[in-house]
């Protein structure tokens, strides 16, 4: 069994660009979360994707979006990026309603 | 925000048990008590789960107060690779609804 992979797992941009986080789900997973967690705070809820749909957003502003696939992956999409959004990414699988799987992060620095 | 209260951080000595408390007065019924603990860098990991029972695998024992206002984690027999950030987190397990809120945790030091 496979479990939760993120890529990349480092990446550098400036602000303004633009980036994309990629998640491939453990298998059997058809919900993918994403948290960002800035540096010495716990994670932080973005939002999830439920069979292609999101279902349910955190206090986070409409340059956040993301995708799921048929396949239960998903991708995280930032625009017009800021300094602070310089954090860990994390991506978390699960079966609905069951314990979440998280992967290893994707860190981003905005310069 | 999040649900729950833990210390910010906690000492323990390798090979004794590790003992975390948690504070969850605002609970609900159908809400689950979940721990996981983050390595540093790393992705969180899950460690276990309970609605009302105590409960326990291979990494950890889970204890529940009666009115489940409170929870307790215990490593048993703590190794340095157990040194992490260890979060309580209370959500509704059947429930499509199932984003988590973390807290800040309780960092947990290891010594040797």
């Amino acid at each position: 069994e496979t479990g939760v992979t993120q890529s990349p797992t480092h990446l550098i941009k400036t602000r303004g660009q633009q980036v994309t986080l990629r998640c491939s789900s453990q298998s059997g997973h058809n919900t993918v979360s994403w948290y960002q967690q800035a540096l010495g705070q716990g994670p932080q809820f973005i939002f999830q994707y439920y069979r292609e749909e999101e279902n349910g957003r955190g206090n986070f502003p409409p340059r956040f979006s993301g995708l799921q696939f048929p396949n239960y992956s998903s991708e995280l999409n930032v625009n017009a990026l800021e300094l602070d959004d310089s954090a860990l990414y994390l991506c978390a699988s699960s079966l609905t309603g069951a314990t979440q799987y998280f992967g290893p992060g994707t860190r981003l620095t905005v310069l | 925000d999040a649900k729950t209260t833990q210390p910010p951080s906690m000492d323990c000595a390798e090979g004794r048990a590790a003992n975390l408390p948690c504070n969850h007065s605002t609970i609900s019924g159908n809400e689950y008590v979940y721990w996981y603990r983050q390595i540093h860098s790393q992705g969180p990991q899950y460690i276990i789960h309970g609605l009302k029972n105590n409960e326990t695998n291979e990494m950890a024992s889970l204890i529940i107060t009666e009115d489940r206002k409170s929870s307790t984690l215990i490593l048993p027999h703590a190794t340095l690779r157990d040194t992490a950030v260890y979060y309580c987190i209370v959500y509704p397990r059947r429930n499509r609804d199932d984003k988590i809120i973390f807290g800040k945790g309780t960092r947990l030091h290891i010594l040797p």
